[in-house]
């Protein structure tokens, strides 16, 4: 069965600095990977999607990367402000099996 | 919109009792899906709606059913509830297939099983 590995330890960086949260996947490559943030006590909110023939995906101050030899998708925050300390979770959707699969996530902890 | 709703936020059961959780959404999709969430664990898919009226089984369904009576509302019940089913609730919809567009959340509902 497929499985999802991320960070386990949280991640602690200095505001301003760019954050690089790792996800990475073993088998098959998905057709699409994802990304959201989960704040405390609340549900997870969606920040990015990428295809399996994307290599990269951009939005604002995120940056995504997706590499199907490495098995692993990258997640950077650039400019890292205190607000942008939450727990990030990447998703993996595949064909076959027409469900998401989450990662256990990774909590990024973002000082002043 | 309000979006993705959930009913009740928190709640503690006794070993055997029985609750019904219910998700409603607001945006007319077609997918819903109940999550849990445990520390480590990440979200575990339990059951899902690919449509009004239609059910299926995920990761962990064993302990819990489900239904999707209207189009805008997703139950899961726990007939009999158990210390293992002591965790976090989510509720989630989509338009399109799960993985292809955005995933929209509840805020969730935290059960402890006594």
């Amino acid at each position: 069965s497929q499985k999802i590995e991320q960070n386990s330890e949280a991640l602690n960086i200095q505001e301003g600095k760019t954050a690089t949260l790792t996800c990475n996947y073993t088998n098959y490559s998905p057709a699409y990977l994802q990304w959201y943030r989960q704040d405390p006590g609340r549900g997870p909110v969606f920040l990015l999607l990428i295809r399996e023939n994307e290599k990269e995906k951009r939005k604002e101050r995120l940056k995504v990367t997706f590499d199907t030899t490495l098995k692993q998708s990258l997640f950077h925050i650039t400019a890292s402000q205190p607000a942008d300390s939450a727990t990030y979770l990447c998703a993996l959707f595949y064909n076959q099996g027409g469900k998401l699969i989450f990662g256990q996530g990774t909590e990024l902890s973002v000082k002043p | 919109n309000a979006g993705v709703t959930q009913t009740p936020k928190f709640r503690v059961l006794k070993t055997g009792q029985s609750m019904t959780l219910l998700c409603a959404q607001d945006m007319n999709h077609e997918y819903m899906y109940w999550y849990r969430q445990d520390p480590g664990m990440g979200l575990r898919l339990i059951h899902y709606s690919v449509g009004e009226g239609t059910t299926a089984k995920g990761e962990v369904p064993d302990g819990y059913n489900v239904s999707r009576l209207k189009k805008q509302n997703f139950l899961l019940g726990l007939e009999s509830a158990a210390p293992s089913q002591t965790s976090v609730y989510f509720c989630a919809s989509n338009l399109g297939l799960a993985g292809t567009d955005t995933q929209y959340f509840g805020p969730g509902t935290r059960l402890t099983v006594l």
